[in-house]
């Protein structure tokens, strides 16, 4: 998707390893997700952020949303092989439209 | 299991035909969403219904039509195919009307190839 941006588009890491995803809108979001989908599978919930300079965090993957909220990244500390996939975010680019625009996505391998 | 369930899982066919495919949102889920995932174009917004009627739509072509039903099962039909229709085709439910309102539940998708 050119309104969501997103990198690297793949990215190869050694098991332990921490690693930073990157999704860049031109537009101020007004709601930004992050999924995980397995190769060929449905896509998974991880996080969702809604506020300038919100954090969260699950086990050990962090998502923030800058201030201006049109930046989002996905840390991953100590990465493992089940973090292995693809990572999306996702944002809905509108006010009342119900239009959901994602990224192309990250592919991330983890190697053991 | 997100609670979202689609048929057929593959399905192979040839170029010129017609294929529907069904989903069945999660128990509750008002809104339908329709998406389309190949490799060269990533994952794209297709359509979205909300409690029966069209709601947003994205780069779905004329060729492709979608509909809800009162129980709130959707299908996607897809005529005349070529062969870059091949694709994994997704469908997502949620409570709400976008993405704002809650996340969206995927469904396992519908691998399509046409030959």
């Amino acid at each position: 998707s050119q309104e969501l941006e997103q990198s690297p588009q793949s990215l190869i890491v050694q098991e332990g390893k921490n690693l930073t995803i990157n999704c860049t809108s031109s537009k101020t979001l007004y709601g930004l997700y992050w999924y995980k989908q397995k190769y060929g599978e449905g896509l998974i919930f991880l996080m969702m952020l809604q506020k300038g300079g919100e954090e969260k965090s699950h086990e050990k993957i962090t998502a923030k949303l800058d201030e201006k909220k049109q930046q989002s990244s996905l840390h991953i500390t100590a990465s493992q092989p089940s973090h292995a996939g693809i990572y999306l975010c996702g944002a809905d680019m509108g006010t009342n439209a119900g239009k959901s625009t994602f990224g192309d996505g990250t592919t991330l391998t983890v190697k053991p | 299991d997100s609670g979202v369930t689609q048929t057929p899982k593959h399905l192979i066919t040839a170029t010129g035909q017609r294929v529907t495919l069904r989903c069945s949102p999660r128990s509750g889920d008002l809104s339908v969403y329709w998406y389309q995932q190949s490799l060269d174009q990533g994952l794209q917004f297709l359509i979205q219904y909300y409690n029966g009627e069209e709601r947003a739509k994205g780069n779905i072509l004329e060729r492709f039509s979608a509909q809800q039903f009162p129980d709130l099962h959707s299908e996607l039909n897809l005529s005349s195919l070529e062969l870059g229709d091949s694709a994994l085709y997704f469908c997502a439910s949620s409570r709400g009307t976008g993405l704002l309102t809650g996340e969206l539940f995927f469904g396992e998708g519908s691998r399509l190839t046409v030959l």
